[in-house]
Parts: structure tokens; C-alpha cells; sequence
């Protein structure tokens, strides 16, 4: 079955240290690629996507991703975080040929200590 | 503001009721979604709808029913036969297919708990 994959189940780290959050999927051909964050009591937003183009996104709140095609992977980064980013984050693929169909990632929350 | 609203918030059921969960968005938006969110499992596709009076089956269909009589409104019935209904429920939106896709817009949420 087709799947999306985020390893890292929890993360704890210092403000200022950076993050990176893998996500590797299992689907072939093109692919539209997102990233979601869920902050404490709030509803899920988007934090970037990638349809074509650029492999390099830049989203919100100093975040990126890379999609490397070779490896089936969409990870996100972030330079230097702070205690503001402690949130859950999902990753979530959409295959064109499947319509409108988002797949998530089992998610990974991130606690960033002060 | 436009938007996406889920009532209740909170939810209790007791065993062998249905329930209804509310959904609706003002966004005009042609596509709806409800997803389960479980600890660790992330979300998962109930049942979604690409236009009025249409609606598919999603990853985990079972114990559940919708309705799509209203392009705004997208209620979501959870049945007697859903065996684990405790859970967080996420309605979703969105327009256009194909390349002209956009992201889903997500409600707040409307937590279900099993008395």
C-alpha cells in the first residue's frame, strides 16, 4: 500500500539547535508534497508544499524542505529553532492521479526546551 | 473571516449511539474531508467529497456514513458498527483538481469520547 513515512516520532531539543524532520514516501510518479504544524490547541496549517519546480521550498516561520525525487523523501528543516515551534508537524503527500487525496505521515511532535 | 467550523468541540457517546458531527466552511470551496487523528497514526481519510451530492469512501470508511447535500455543509455520522469511536475528528476543504490543487484548509476539530 501506498504510505508516508515520518521516523522520528518525538524530538526534544534546545532553542537555537537546529531540526531537521524526515519523510519518505512510497509513491511513484509526480507527487504534490506538504508539510502541516499543529501548535498546542490550534487546528493544523499548512507550513509549505511543493508542487514543481525548485526542489528547495521556503515556507513560513523560517522553515524549509527539500524534495530529493531519488530518495522518495521531503524533509524539513529548520536552522535554529525556537520554543515557538514546539508543535506537532505532519507530513502529507497527494498523488494527482488519486484526485484530491491527502496521505499523512504518522507525525512528529517537537518540544523545543528554553 | 472565512473558514472551516466543526461543532461540537467536544463530543460524548454513549455505547450503541450515533452521532453526528457537524462541518462547515464558507470558503466556497468544491472539496470536504473528514479525517481521525490517533496518537501516532497522524491522520487518516474517513470519507471525502469532490462535489454536491457525491462523496467516496477514504482509508477507513467502516462505522461511519456522510452526506453531501449542501456544497457548504459536510456532516459526518459515526455509527453503532464503528467499534473504536474515541478519537479526534478533522474536517478538511479545498478547491480546484489537478494542477490547479490547493492546500486543504482544516477545521479545529471535535473530540469523541465513548461514555
Amino acid at each position: 500500500a501506498q504510505s508516508v513515512s515520518q521516523h522520528n516520532h518525538h524530538v526534544i531539543l534546545s532553542e537555537a539547535a537546529s531540526l531537521e524532520l524526515g519523510c519518505n514516501y512510497s509513491y511513484g510518479g509526480t507527487v504534490n508534497l506538504f508539510w502541516y504544524v499543529q501548535y498546542p490547541g490550534q487546528h493544523l496549517q499548512l507550513l509549505l508544499k511543493y508542487f514543481s519546480g525548485d526542489p528547495l521550498v521556503k515556507g513560513i516561520k523560517g522553515f524549509e524542505a527539500e524534495f530529493i525525487k531519488s530518495k522518495f523523501s521531503f524533509n524539513l528543516r529548520k536552522p535554529s529553532v525556537q520554543w515557538s515551534d514546539t508543535a506537532e508537524y505532519f507530513c502529507a503527500v497527494r498523488h494527482p492521479a488519486a484526485g484530491n487525496k491527502l496521505t499523512f505521515g504518522g507525525g512528529t511532535r517537537v518540544l523545543v526546551k528554553p | 473571516d472565512g473558514g472551516i467550523t466543526q461543532s461540537p468541540k467536544y463530543l460524548f457517546r454513549k455505547e450503541g449511539q450515533n452521532v453526528t458531527l457537524s462541518c462547515e466552511q464558507n470558503l466556497n470551496h468544491d472539496a470536504m474531508y473528514w479525517y481521525r487523528q490517533d496518537p501516532g497514526q497522524g491522520l487518516r481519510l474517513i470519507y471525502y467529497s469532490q462535489i454536491v451530492n457525491d462523496f467516496q469512501k477514504g482509508d477507513i470508511a467502516e462505522g461511519y456514513s456522510v452526506s453531501r447535500e449542501k456544497k457548504e455543509s459536510f456532516p459526518l455520522t459515526v455509527t453503532s458498527a464503528q467499534k473504536n469511536p474515541t478519537a479526534f475528528y478533522l474536517c478538511a476543504s479545498s478547491t480546484g483538481q489537478g494542477t490547479v490543487y490547493q492546500p486543504q484548509h482544516f477545521g479545529d476539530g471535535t473530540r469523541l469520547s465513548i461514555l
